[in-house]
């Protein structure tokens, strides 16, 4: 089944532990993205990345980081979080090298106390 | 600052009817639009993409694009209670790959 998929689903943790959210897609598309969604707020992208070691920012990405070493997987890393970082993520990823139709996955749910 | 502009509701029609949610972009040079339906607590869905002015076709619902008036509309034909979610418009912004999200119409179908 052609899919995106994140781990975790849900992740409580504790100001400045270091965490990681996996995402990897079956796809084998090229184009990969992550995706903050807060009340009144909206979905706002963080990273994207357009092919394996090329990412950019998106319009939030301070206290984020992300790698593309693989074609499939594209993690999402906060190393200090803090609490206005609790949010709803979201990975996506699209066929071709952007501007295409998004895939998402299911959401983790993060809280930082 | 890029914005997409959606109102955000709850647009409430009664089932069967056409429900029509608009979204408005900042950006004159998008060049890819694109209408997702999220459940509460779910992920959001592709419903459709449209590239180009005019109308687009799929099954119930209808994209338009105006380009010239940077405005993006989904028309859902015989509306029903499982339509009833929150519908966001997204623009891939000119230059980079950017995408903007608009935050979102609420729409409900009522018995």
């Amino acid at each position: 089944e052609a899919q995106v998929t994140q781990n975790p689903r849900y992740l409580i943790t504790v100001t400045g532990k270091k965490l990681t959210v996996t995402c990897s897609q079956n796809m084998n598309h090229e184009y990969m993205s992550w995706y903050r969604q807060d009340p009144g707020l909206g979905l706002r992208q963080i990273y994207y990345s357009m092919n394996v070691e090329v990412t950019d920012k998106g319009d939030v990405p301070e206290g984020y980081k992300v790698s593309r070493k693989e074609k499939r997987n594209f993690p999402l890393i906060l190393e200090s979080p803090s609490p206005n970082q609790t949010s709803l993520y979201f990975c996506a990823s699209s066929l071709g090298g952007g501007a295409g139709e998004q895939y998402f996955g299911p959401g983790t749910r993060l809280t930082v106390t | 600052q890029k914005e997409v502009e959606q109102n955000s509701g709850p647009l409430s029609v009664p089932e069967g009817a056409i429900a029509s949610l608009n979204c408005t972009y900042s950006d004159r040079g998008s060049q890819s639009f694109f209408w997702y339906r999220q459940y509460s607590g779910k992920s959001p869905e592709l419903i459709m993409s449209i590239y180009s002015n005019g109308d687009k076709e799929d099954g119930r619902f209808t994209a338009q694009l105006n380009k010239a008036s940077q405005y993006v509309s989904l028309l859902i034909r015989d509306s029903q209670p499982s339509d009833s979610a929150t519908y966001l418009c997204a623009v891939c912004t000119s230059g980079t790959y950017k995408y903007i999200f608009g935050t979102g119409t609420r729409l409900k179908v009522l018995a």
